[in-house]
């Protein structure tokens, strides 16, 4: 069975980093792109930026190009999302999926890690 | 940056009643390079359609997608208590990816 499992719920204050992960089993890591998505409380979705696990090849949605950083590691089929100063508009929902390409669909999807940033 | 906008913003529907979803795209979303999801309250989104017509894996032939250039539908044809959730489209054409805003179906 194809699976993204996330790492658990995170809280944390403003201006500590912060590392998410989303581990991949079930098929070839190294061959899919994953893709990170936002979901802030009660909102709806959006896009953050996607990475090729084989070549480590990032791509990052302009609004979140210098916010974030997008990482993985094939040797452990797992790939990361990274904060090095997080602020309480990081609160939300974040989660991993997987696409055939940058142009591509995504399915599945991790179960979602809950980031809270508070004082 | 391709803008999706869904309407209506809720759809207040009973069990057996035909949803129609719209999702309509600032420019052309070319190839029909656009899919649809599910979301269900505290869970991770599901695919439902992709390439605009084409069900996913397990989905059942209630949904069914249409549309071309900005222009794009979901339909549920006969709506089941499992149904009731929020529905968003995602454009693949152009970088940066995006989603439309959503469509809440919820129980009249």
């Amino acid at each position: 069975e194809v699976q993204l499992v996330q790492s658990g719920a995170e809280v944390k204050k403003p201006g500590e980093s912060l590392k998410i992960s989303c581990k991949g089993s079930g098929y070839s890591f190294t061959s899919y792109w994953i893709g990170w998505v936002r979901q802030m409380p009660g909102k709806g979705l959006e896009w953050m930026g996607i990475i090729y696990p084989g070549d480590s090849d990032t791509r990052y949605s302009p609004s979140f190009q210098g916010q974030v950083t997008i990482s993985a590691d094939k040797s452990i089929s797992t790939a990361y999302l990274q904060w090095s100063s997080l602020k309480a508009s990081d609160t939300a929902m974040y989660y991993c999926a997987i696409g055939g390409s940058p142009y591509n669909w995504f399915d599945p999807w991790g179960q979602g890690t809950l980031v809270t940033v508070s004082s | 940056e391709i803008v999706l906008t869904q309407s209506p913003g809720t759809l207040s529907l009973s069990p057996g009643e035909r949803a129609t979803l719209s999702c309509r795209a600032s420019q052309s979303v070319s190839s029909s390079y656009l899919a649809w999801y599910q979301q269900k309250p505290g869970q991770a989104p599901r695919l439902l359609i992709n390439a605009a017509w084409t069900r996913a894996t397990d989905i059942p032939a209630r949904f069914s997608g249409s549309g071309s250039g900005t222009e794009f539908t979901l339909t549920i044809s006969s709506l089941q208590s499992e149904d009731f959730a929020i529905y968003y489209c995602q454009q693949y054409y152009m970088w940066p990816l995006s989603f439309g805003g959503g469509t809440k179906v919820e129980i009249k």
